[in-house]
């Protein structure tokens, strides 16, 4: 069963925009984590934020910021005023506290235009 | 701090040839992770070291892939013989600590297969 869903194949946003990337999980743990990775051209992957179960609070981080909403089982992230070297794909991961995994989406393509 | 190494960077081979990739770890990190991320998907895993011990290999296709990590440092990755599927980027991870949820992972930049 497909642990994390990333609708979003690919957006593309023209510069100065807000975006906002989505991504739902799939759990049947009470203590789990989820996590959002930056992979630009270059191949390696960044990680960006780590979230558990327990902590609903929403973080900002300069322009980035995310929205975990366990009613609907999301953990969305916005980049605000969009730059180019925000152009990257995108992963959403969970982590489950049984077993030591992590559970990748299938990524969001986004190309920030100048 | 150096990252994660990887070599080759990029590597072509014809199908049923053998392949090997090598990931040096950042220094002090015991868990190390091999990733196949496979285009257009996330990465999967396929197995993991502690120190020179295998965690977890189930995902491991074991009738083809094998990796081994024999000083608790570097590891290597093997495919023989490679088949077309196989085509993907094999990424290299290590953690400091084994509860990787305390923490993500600090990944290289991986080798690109391709399997012709």
């Amino acid at each position: 069963a497909q642990k994390v869903t990333q609708a979003q194949t690919e957006i593309s946003v023209v510069e100065k925009e807000d975006v906002t990337l989505d991504c739902v999980y799939e759990t049947r743990d009470t203590t789990y984590y989820l996590f959002w990775y930056k992979q630009p051209p270059s191949g390696e992957l960044v990680f960006l934020i780590r979230r558990n179960s327990f902590d609903e609070q929403n973080e900002i981080s300069g322009r980035y910021s995310w929205n975990f909403q366990k009613s609907t089982s999301s953990f969305n992230f916005t980049i605000t005023a969009s730059q180019v070297v925000d152009s990257a794909v995108y992963f959403c991961a969970l982590s489950e506290a049984t077993g030591n995994q992590f559970y990748f989406g299938t990524g969001t393509s986004l190309t920030v235009i100048p | 701090e150096a990252g994660v190494a990887q070599s080759p960077r990029y590597k072509i081979i014809e199908k049923r040839q053998s392949v090997a990739f090598w990931c040096n770890p950042i220094s002090g990190h015991a868990t190390l992770y091999w990733y196949q991320q496979i285009l257009g998907q996330g990465p999967k895993l396929l197995i993991q070291f502690q120190n020179n011990g295998v965690v977890d290999d189930s995902q491991l296709p074991k009738d083809r892939f094998s990796a081994e990590r024999l000083k608790g440092v570097d590891s290597t990755l093997k495919i023989q013989p490679a088949k077309l599927e196989d085509s993907a980027v094999y990424l290299c991870a290590s953690s400091l600590v084994v509860d990787l949820r305390r923490d993500g992972y600090t990944f290289g930049s991986g080798t690109r297969l391709t399997v012709v």
